[in-house]
Protein backbone atom coordinates (compact mmCIF):
# COMPACT_ATOMS: atom_id res chain seq x y z
CA UNK A 1 0.00 0.00 0.00
CA UNK A 2 0.61 3.60 -0.71
CA UNK A 3 2.88 5.60 2.15
CA UNK A 4 3.63 9.18 1.83
CA UNK A 5 5.76 11.52 3.69
CA UNK A 6 5.92 15.28 3.95
CA UNK A 7 7.49 17.85 6.00
CA UNK A 8 5.71 18.56 9.56
CA UNK A 9 6.30 22.69 9.21
CA UNK A 10 8.38 24.81 7.43
CA UNK A 11 8.74 28.88 8.45
CA UNK A 12 9.59 31.21 5.15
CA UNK A 13 9.65 34.69 4.58
CA UNK A 14 7.35 37.31 2.45
CA UNK A 15 8.98 36.72 -1.37
CA UNK A 16 10.43 33.95 -1.16
CA UNK A 17 10.17 30.72 -3.11
CA UNK A 18 8.76 27.66 -1.14
CA UNK A 19 9.36 24.21 -2.28
CA UNK A 20 7.49 21.32 -0.24
CA UNK A 21 8.08 17.76 -0.84
CA UNK A 22 5.97 14.82 -0.55
CA UNK A 23 7.29 11.35 -0.83
CA UNK A 24 5.22 8.65 -2.28
CA UNK A 25 6.02 5.10 -3.00
CA UNK A 26 4.15 2.37 -4.48
CA UNK A 27 1.14 4.81 -6.09
CA UNK A 28 -1.16 3.96 -8.78
CA UNK A 29 0.56 4.11 -12.04
CA UNK A 30 -2.22 5.70 -13.90
CA UNK A 31 -3.07 8.48 -11.38
CA UNK A 32 -2.49 11.91 -11.15
CA UNK A 33 -0.51 13.84 -8.27
CA UNK A 34 -2.58 16.20 -6.66
CA UNK A 35 -1.82 18.98 -3.96
CA UNK A 36 -4.41 21.30 -1.85
CA UNK A 37 -4.22 23.97 0.37
CA UNK A 38 -6.08 23.80 3.77
CA UNK A 39 -6.83 26.63 6.06
CA UNK A 40 -8.34 26.22 9.73
CA UNK A 41 -12.22 25.13 9.24
CA UNK A 42 -12.25 24.56 5.70
CA UNK A 43 -12.04 21.70 3.65
CA UNK A 44 -8.76 21.46 1.47
CA UNK A 45 -8.90 23.49 -1.98
CA UNK A 46 -6.91 22.63 -5.00
CA UNK A 47 -3.71 23.89 -5.98
CA UNK A 48 -2.07 21.91 -8.52
CA UNK A 49 -2.61 18.45 -10.51
CA UNK A 50 -0.02 16.52 -12.45
CA UNK A 51 0.95 13.47 -13.76
CA UNK A 52 4.66 13.67 -14.42
CA UNK A 53 7.23 16.12 -15.31
CA UNK A 54 6.65 19.53 -14.47
CA UNK A 55 3.02 21.62 -14.49
CA UNK A 56 2.84 25.12 -13.90
CA UNK A 57 -0.08 27.28 -13.67
CA UNK A 58 -1.26 30.55 -12.06
CA UNK A 59 -0.40 29.62 -8.21
CA UNK A 60 2.44 27.05 -8.41
CA UNK A 61 4.73 24.70 -9.95
CA UNK A 62 4.95 21.32 -9.62
CA UNK A 63 7.38 18.80 -10.18
CA UNK A 64 7.09 15.32 -10.78
CA UNK A 65 10.58 13.16 -11.56
CA UNK A 66 10.32 9.56 -14.08
CA UNK A 67 10.01 7.71 -11.16
CA UNK A 68 6.98 9.35 -9.50
CA UNK A 69 8.36 8.64 -6.01
CA UNK A 70 8.23 11.67 -4.76
CA UNK A 71 6.71 15.15 -5.57
CA UNK A 72 7.46 19.08 -5.14
CA UNK A 73 5.05 21.64 -4.69
CA UNK A 74 6.75 25.24 -5.82
CA UNK A 75 4.96 28.00 -4.38
CA UNK A 76 6.88 31.51 -5.84
CA UNK A 77 6.86 34.74 -3.70
CA UNK A 78 5.05 33.82 -1.20
CA UNK A 79 2.46 35.96 0.82
CA UNK A 80 1.21 36.44 4.55
CA UNK A 81 -1.52 34.36 2.93
CA UNK A 82 -0.35 31.57 2.03
CA UNK A 83 0.21 30.21 5.11
CA UNK A 84 -1.60 27.48 5.62
CA UNK A 85 -0.98 23.46 5.48
CA UNK A 86 -0.31 22.08 2.34
CA UNK A 87 -1.18 18.27 1.34
CA UNK A 88 -0.18 15.94 -1.62
CA UNK A 89 -3.04 13.44 -2.90
CA UNK A 90 -2.13 10.18 -4.18
CA UNK A 91 -3.78 7.25 -5.34
CA UNK A 92 -3.68 3.71 -4.25
CA UNK A 93 -4.46 0.71 -6.33
CA UNK A 94 -5.11 -1.95 -3.96
CA UNK A 95 -5.41 -5.62 -4.35
CA UNK A 96 -9.15 -5.61 -4.65
CA UNK A 97 -8.45 -3.99 -8.01
CA UNK A 98 -9.65 -0.45 -7.14
CA UNK A 99 -8.23 2.27 -5.18
CA UNK A 100 -7.99 4.07 -2.36
CA UNK A 101 -7.29 8.12 -1.87
CA UNK A 102 -3.53 8.58 0.44
CA UNK A 103 -2.91 11.91 1.76
CA UNK A 104 0.11 13.09 2.64
CA UNK A 105 1.13 13.69 6.37
CA UNK A 106 0.60 17.47 5.85
CA UNK A 107 2.73 20.58 5.36
CA UNK A 108 2.22 23.32 7.67
CA UNK A 109 3.87 26.59 5.98
CA UNK A 110 4.60 29.91 8.33
CA UNK A 111 5.44 32.90 5.90
CA UNK A 112 6.67 35.31 8.68
CA UNK A 113 6.91 39.09 7.36
CA UNK B 1 -21.23 26.87 -10.08
CA UNK B 2 -22.35 25.53 -6.66
CA UNK B 3 -19.66 24.01 -5.29
CA UNK B 4 -20.15 20.54 -2.38
CA UNK B 5 -22.43 21.58 -0.06
CA UNK B 6 -22.43 19.21 3.33
CA UNK B 7 -25.02 19.70 6.00
CA UNK B 8 -25.62 19.69 8.70
CA UNK B 9 -22.08 21.92 9.07
CA UNK B 10 -21.88 21.09 13.17
CA UNK B 11 -23.33 17.88 14.82
CA UNK B 12 -23.02 17.35 18.79
CA UNK B 13 -24.68 14.05 19.57
CA UNK B 14 -24.94 11.63 22.75
CA UNK B 15 -22.61 8.18 22.89
CA UNK B 16 -24.82 5.75 21.49
CA UNK B 17 -26.94 7.79 18.99
CA UNK B 18 -27.23 7.29 15.20
CA UNK B 19 -26.28 10.16 12.80
CA UNK B 20 -26.74 10.42 9.47
CA UNK B 21 -24.46 13.07 7.18
CA UNK B 22 -25.11 14.27 3.94
CA UNK B 23 -23.37 15.36 0.76
CA UNK B 24 -24.15 17.25 -2.17
CA UNK B 25 -21.72 16.66 -4.61
CA UNK B 26 -21.25 19.34 -7.69
CA UNK B 27 -23.39 18.27 -10.82
CA UNK B 28 -22.52 16.11 -13.37
CA UNK B 29 -19.52 14.90 -11.10
CA UNK B 30 -19.31 11.28 -11.37
CA UNK B 31 -17.15 10.17 -8.81
CA UNK B 32 -17.74 10.99 -4.97
CA UNK B 33 -15.56 10.49 -1.59
CA UNK B 34 -15.51 10.79 1.86
CA UNK B 35 -12.84 11.80 4.16
CA UNK B 36 -11.99 11.83 7.95
CA UNK B 37 -9.92 14.69 9.63
CA UNK B 38 -9.23 14.27 13.50
CA UNK B 39 -8.84 16.79 15.39
CA UNK B 40 -5.42 18.27 14.48
CA UNK B 41 -4.82 15.05 12.15
CA UNK B 42 -4.27 14.90 8.88
CA UNK B 43 -6.85 13.33 6.12
CA UNK B 44 -8.27 9.69 6.19
CA UNK B 45 -9.97 7.78 3.33
CA UNK B 46 -13.26 6.34 3.89
CA UNK B 47 -14.72 5.30 1.04
CA UNK B 48 -15.84 6.39 -2.84
CA UNK B 49 -18.44 6.08 -5.44
CA UNK B 50 -18.86 5.74 -8.68
CA UNK B 51 -21.85 6.79 -9.49
CA UNK B 52 -24.12 4.86 -7.29
CA UNK B 53 -21.88 2.00 -6.39
CA UNK B 54 -18.98 1.95 -4.10
CA UNK B 55 -16.27 -0.82 -5.03
CA UNK B 56 -14.46 -1.21 -1.84
CA UNK B 57 -15.82 -0.45 1.88
CA UNK B 58 -12.59 -1.41 3.64
CA UNK B 59 -11.80 1.99 4.58
CA UNK B 60 -14.58 2.21 6.81
CA UNK B 61 -13.39 2.45 10.27
CA UNK B 62 -15.93 -0.18 11.73
CA UNK B 63 -19.14 -1.98 10.50
CA UNK B 64 -21.05 0.73 12.50
CA UNK B 65 -20.29 3.22 9.57
CA UNK B 66 -22.44 2.74 6.74
CA UNK B 67 -22.57 4.86 3.51
CA UNK B 68 -24.69 5.23 0.28
CA UNK B 69 -25.27 7.38 -2.81
CA UNK B 70 -28.62 7.48 -4.97
CA UNK B 71 -29.50 8.86 -8.20
CA UNK B 72 -25.63 9.49 -8.71
CA UNK B 73 -26.10 12.46 -6.71
CA UNK B 74 -26.98 13.21 -2.76
CA UNK B 75 -24.41 10.67 -0.90
CA UNK B 76 -25.28 9.59 2.80
CA UNK B 77 -22.55 8.86 5.47
CA UNK B 78 -24.42 6.99 8.43
CA UNK B 79 -22.89 6.13 11.66
CA UNK B 80 -24.54 4.15 14.30
CA UNK B 81 -24.09 3.99 17.73
CA UNK B 82 -21.54 6.61 17.95
CA UNK B 83 -18.57 6.62 20.09
CA UNK B 84 -16.47 9.57 21.19
CA UNK B 85 -13.75 8.53 19.01
CA UNK B 86 -15.95 9.28 15.96
CA UNK B 87 -15.52 13.02 16.86
CA UNK B 88 -13.90 14.46 13.89
CA UNK B 89 -14.64 16.62 10.43
CA UNK B 90 -16.25 14.68 7.55
CA UNK B 91 -15.19 16.09 4.53
CA UNK B 92 -16.64 14.93 1.34
CA UNK B 93 -15.58 15.60 -2.13
CA UNK B 94 -16.52 15.18 -5.66
CA UNK B 95 -14.77 14.92 -9.65
CA UNK B 96 -15.80 13.57 -12.69
CA UNK B 97 -14.25 11.03 -13.32
CA UNK B 98 -12.19 8.85 -10.92
CA UNK B 99 -8.58 10.17 -10.40
CA UNK B 100 -9.81 13.97 -11.54
CA UNK B 101 -9.48 16.53 -9.45
CA UNK B 102 -11.28 16.22 -6.46
CA UNK B 103 -13.22 19.24 -4.72
CA UNK B 104 -14.00 19.71 -1.52
CA UNK B 105 -16.57 20.95 1.01
CA UNK B 106 -16.47 22.47 4.24
CA UNK B 107 -17.01 19.06 5.78
CA UNK B 108 -19.72 18.30 8.55
CA UNK B 109 -17.90 18.71 12.51
CA UNK B 110 -19.17 15.76 14.44
CA UNK B 111 -19.06 16.19 18.24
CA UNK B 112 -19.52 13.03 20.15
CA UNK B 113 -20.36 13.80 23.87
Amino acid sequence: LAKTTQPISMDSYEGQEVNITCSHNNIATNDYITWYQQFPSQGPRFIIQGYKTKVTNEVASLFIPADRKSSTLSLPRVSLSDTAVYYCLVGDKIPSGTYKYIFGTGTRLKVLA
Amino acid sequence: GAGVSQSPSNKVTEKGKDVELRCDPISGHTALYWYRQSLGQGLEFLIYFQGNSAPDKSGLPSDRFSAERTGGSVSTLTIQRTQQEDSAVYLCASSYPRADIQYFGAGTRLSVL
